[in-house]
């Protein structure tokens, strides 16, 4: 089955710094490749998703990049804000019949923004 | 529009006890996930409903798990007997189906599970 693998575990940044959280995945069939933010105690929120056919996509101050020879897939926050804070789990999947989208998650990666 | 919600929000039993989870989709979501996170690890697949029929099981972990979903509205996922190894969060989540957005998936705020 598929497997992914996120890294760092932890990254903290100052306010206005750069974030990128990278991932791997094993599963060359996968099509799918959505980043979920949650906040403490709150739901885990789609931010932005990609996929196969697309290598960049941007939305503000969020971007991910696809490399799909290599299987991975990055996050980028650009103008980091104490708001940013959050655990970030990136996922893969592949539509494996029908409309399951079934995903694999990372680990996670706990963001901490300090003004 | 009323997002995916999940009752209860936090759940403390015993070993040995019954505990059923509920999941109220969004509207008109006929596909419906479970999903779970242990303690510091990955947020796992349990299993998908299409409206009211089991589309994929594979993840649930054995069988004192049983998720039902009547008449293709809510789900419920029961937990007999709970062992101490199935404390952890267990999400839910929904998507529009079939079609376009099929594959964004809007998650529930989690139960959060505690077997003591």
């Amino acid at each position: 089955g598929e497997n992914v693998e996120q890294h760092p575990s932890t990254l903290s940044v100052q306010e206005g710094d750069s974030a990128v959280i990278k991932c791997t995945y094993s599963d060359s069939a996968s099509n799918y490749f959505p980043w979920y933010k949650q906040e403490l105690g709150k739901r885990p929120q789609l931010i932005i998703d990609i996929r196969s056919n697309v290598g960049e996509k941007k939305d503000q101050r969020i971007a991910v990049t696809l490399n799909k020879t290599a299987k991975h897939f990055s996050l980028h926050i650009t103008e980091t804000q104490p708001e940013d804070s959050a655990v970030y789990f990136c996922a893969a999947s592949r539509n494996s019949g029908g409309s399951n989208y079934k995903l694999t998650f990372g680990k996670g990666t706990l963001l901490t923004v300090n003004p | 529009e009323a997002g995916v919600t999940q009752f209860p929000s936090h759940s403390v039993i015993e070993k040995g006890q019954t505990v059923t989870l509920r999941c109220d989709p969004i509207s008109g979501h006929d596909n419906l996930y479970w999903y779970r996170r242990v303690m510091g690890k990955e947020i796992k697949f349990l299993l998908h409903f299409v409206k009211e029929s089991k589309q994929d099981e594979s993840g649930m972990p054995n069988n004192r798990f049983l998720a039902e979903r009547t008449g293709g509205t809510y789900s419920t996922l029961k937990v007999q007997p709970a062992e101490l190894e199935d404390s952890g969060v267990y999400f839910c989540a929904s998507s529009q189906g079939p079609g376009s957005g099929m594959e964004k998936l809007f998650f529930g705020s989690g139960t959060q599970l505690s077997v003591l």
